[in-house]
């Protein structure tokens, strides 16, 4: 079992619709990332965040370390979110945990 | 700032062969590290830094050496390639352990 574990892995959307993705650990973390990968492309940070929530234009993130939860909302769903989404958390042992991604398809 | 900068993008190497992937920031970040990314399997690391001269083993170091003389490069070195190796190489770096970690654009690399 993954110590980092994403749901759902893969996500079909239309286009203007609220999307959320789910990160949940089992092991402690100081914090975590999520990140962005667009296909054939790098790895961009979106947040990192340690408590409560945090906003850039549509997109949100909120995590809750004692439950060992964190989600990520995009909000009027585009195209161009079409990426994969991942988590990593920062654990104790001075090394990020990666989940396996959420792939994330917005059809207009 | 360049931020993180990978090189090659590219790379096609034969079974035996060796190559060194480079890695540099201009962030004056002290905490460097290299994942390899293969389907299915999320990102797992090789090897990192916390400073210059300072270098760890991560999940999966066999076949990859590194080094750190000075903190802006972190090069990841493949002695023997074999078709294992065949995946997409990513160097991050973070100014502490801890906080927010920048990628390079990525290495794809074929060992046939």
């Amino acid at each position: 079992k993954n110590e980092v574990e994403q749901s759902p892995q893969n996500l079909t959307a239309q286009e203007g619709e609220f999307i959320t993705i789910n990160c949940s650990y089992s092991v402690g973390i100081s914090a975590l990332h999520w990140l962005q990968q667009h296909p054939g492309g790098g790895i961009v940070s979106l947040f990192m965040l340690s408590s409560g929530k945090k906003k850039h234009g549509r997109l949100i993130a909120t995590i809750n370390i004692q439950e060992k939860h964190s989600s990520l909302h995009i909000t009027a769903s585009h195209p161009r979110d079409s990426a994969v989404y991942i988590c990593a958390g920062w654990g104790y042992t001075d090394k990020l945990i990666f989940g396996t991604g959420t792939r994330l398809q917005v059809f207009p | 700032n360049a931020g993180v900068t990978q090189t090659p993008k590219f790379q096609v190497l034969k079974t035996g062969q060796s190559m060194t992937l480079q890695c540099a920031q201009d962030m004056n970040h002290e905490y460097m590290s290299w994942y390899r990314q293969d389907p299915g399997m999320g990102l797992r690391l090789i090897h990192y830094s916390v400073g210059a001269g300072i270098t760890d083993q991560g999940e999966v170091p066999n076949g990859y050496n590194v080094s750190r003389s000075t903190t802006e490069d972190f090069p990841l070195r493949l002695l023997s390639a074999a078709p294992s190796q065949t995946s997409v190489y990513f160097c991050a770096s973070s100014y502490t352990v801890r906080g927010e970690a920048f990628f390079g654009q990525g290495t794809r690399l074929t060992v046939v």
